[in-house]
């Protein structure tokens, strides 16, 4: 079974710009999770969504959006970077249990 | 809210075993995940324990203790490849549906 995929893995861009990640679960995964990591400060919680719907949300400003497809793709749109914006982008997907999350490799974003 | 703690780094000595602890102060607490990320690489799900006691996984076990809000993973015959972050990660319940959220890591160095 292939496992979850992230595009692109890197990206550069500049502050004010905006960009959309990108994030294919696992084959018969519902729910897709994304998380933000920095150095210091683990995995931080972005928002969950299950059959196309926002099921969570993390503490994040509302530059920071997300959504679902029907054949459970997801994407992660971050508006007018910001400089604290560079980070590790991790997706992750689960099926029926929640505590057993398979992660993507990431998309490493670098915000000049 | 969700908090947890545990510590941001351990050195050990190969062949030895290592405790890594995490506490926790979450409303709705369902149980307690391990996951382990090396640098570059993507977490991967260890261990989870939703009862109090012990979960043995070969090299690797898990604690948890409810009444006392507090968990840990052991790893025993360290091997210099387990060098490597370690997170615990509370699952919850709230807003009707479950929710994982992530400790900082503790970051594991094995020593020769």
């Amino acid at each position: 079974k292939a496992g979850v995929t992230q595009t692109p893995r890197y990206l550069i861009k500049t502050r004010g710009q905006q960009v959309t990640l990108s994030c294919s679960p696992i084959s018969g995964h519902r729910s897709v999770s994304w998380y933000q990591q920095t150095p210091g400060q683990g995995l931080q919680f972005l928002f969950e969504y299950f059959s196309e719907t926002q099921r969570n949300k993390g503490n994040f400003p509302g530059r920071f959006s997300g959504r679902q497809f029907s054949n459970s793709r997801s994407e992660m749109n971050v508006s007018t970077l910001e400089l604290g914006d560079s980070a590790l982008y991790l997706c992750a997907s689960a099926g029926t249990s929640t505590y057993e999350q398979y992660f993507g490799p990431g998309t490493r974003l670098t915000v000049t | 809210g969700q908090s947890l703690e545990q510590p941001s780094e351990v050195t050990a000595v190969e062949g030895a075993i290592v405790q890594i602890n995490c506490t926790y102060q979450t409303s709705g607490f369902y149980g307690l995940s391990w996951y382990q990320q090396h640098d570059g690489g993507a977490p991967t799900f260890l261990s989870y324990n939703a009862l109090d006691g012990l979960e043995e996984t070969g090299r690797f076990s898990s604690f948890l203790s409810r009444s006392d809000s507090y968990g840990y993973l052991l790893l025993q015959e360290l091997q210099m490849k387990d060098s490597a972050s370690y997170f615990c990660a509370v699952l919850y319940s709230g807003a009707g549906s479950y929710q994982l959220t992530f400790g900082k890591g503790t970051k594991l160095s094995v020593i020769p």
